[in-house]
């Protein structure tokens, strides 16, 4: 099945600095990248989605200063949370269709980040 | 609005028997309807997907039905095991242009030994 891998799997920071997060599809090549934000017990709220080679389209509330998306290859996106906050602490998953951008296709999951600030 | 809702309570079942998990909408019209499976501090797993013209779809021990008129979806296991235990996630697919997935807030299953 399709691969999507996320790294890191947890990381801690202080508040103030700025935290990378990566999503490689390993075994497809993904033009469209999903990135969703978990609280616990909640849903699955979509932040952005990410195409390679162009801007990344945001959802309505999301700033798009504080969470920086670049998409540089058919197989990387990676998501920034600049200037963090202990509110945005949270479970952030990326995630790819393996049939691009289509419908009727599963999504393939990376196995998120647990960002901490502190 | 448009609103997608599944139960918040947890379900908690006996080994052996059928679960069945609710997926409730309003104000959208999905050409497709997803379900996953997520394990704590894991990305959800796809398990199945059913089309708006088809009523029901089955893998193994599990079976969707999708009827667009209640908008509602149903998942059951059946036969149930402790590993099925997880949350489960529906996602309303086809709802516009930009392919993304809106999901549930999804349903616990606890299957007791």
């Amino acid at each position: 099945g399709a691969v999507v891998s996320q790294h890191p799997s947890r990381v801690i920071c202080k508040s103030g600095t700025s935290v990378k997060i990566e999503c490689r599809s390993l075994d497809f090549q993904a033009t469209t990248m999903f990135w969703y934000r978990q609280f616990p017990k909640k849903s699955l709220m979509l932040m952005a989605t990410s195409n390679e080679g162009s801007k990344a389209t945001y959802e309505q509330g999301v700033e798009k200063d504080k969470f920086l998306i670049n998409h540089a290859s058919l197989t990387l996106s990676t998501l920034t949370v600049t200037s963090a906050h202990p509110e945005d602490s949270s479970f952030y998953i990326c995630s790819a269709r393996r049939d691009g951008s289509s419908y009727n296709s599963p999504l393939h999951f990376g196995n998120g980040t647990r960002l901490t600030v502190t | 609005s448009q609103k997608i809702e599944q139960n918040s309570e947890a379900l908690n079942i006996q080994e052996g028997k059928t679960a069945t998990l609710t997926c409730n909408y309003t104000n959208y019209s999905p050409a497709y309807l997803q379900w996953y499976r997520q394990d704590p501090g894991r990305g959800p797993v796809f398990l199945l997907l059913i089309r708006e013209n088809e009523k029901e779809k089955r893998k193994e021990r599990l079976k969707v039905t999708f009827d667009t008129t209640l908008k509602q979806s149903l998942f059951h296991i059946t036969a149930s095991q402790p590993a099925d235990s997880a949350t489960y996630l529906c996602a309303l697919d086809g709802v516009d242009s930009s392919y993304k997935l809106i999901f549930g807030s999804g349903t616990r299953l606890l299957v007791r030994p």
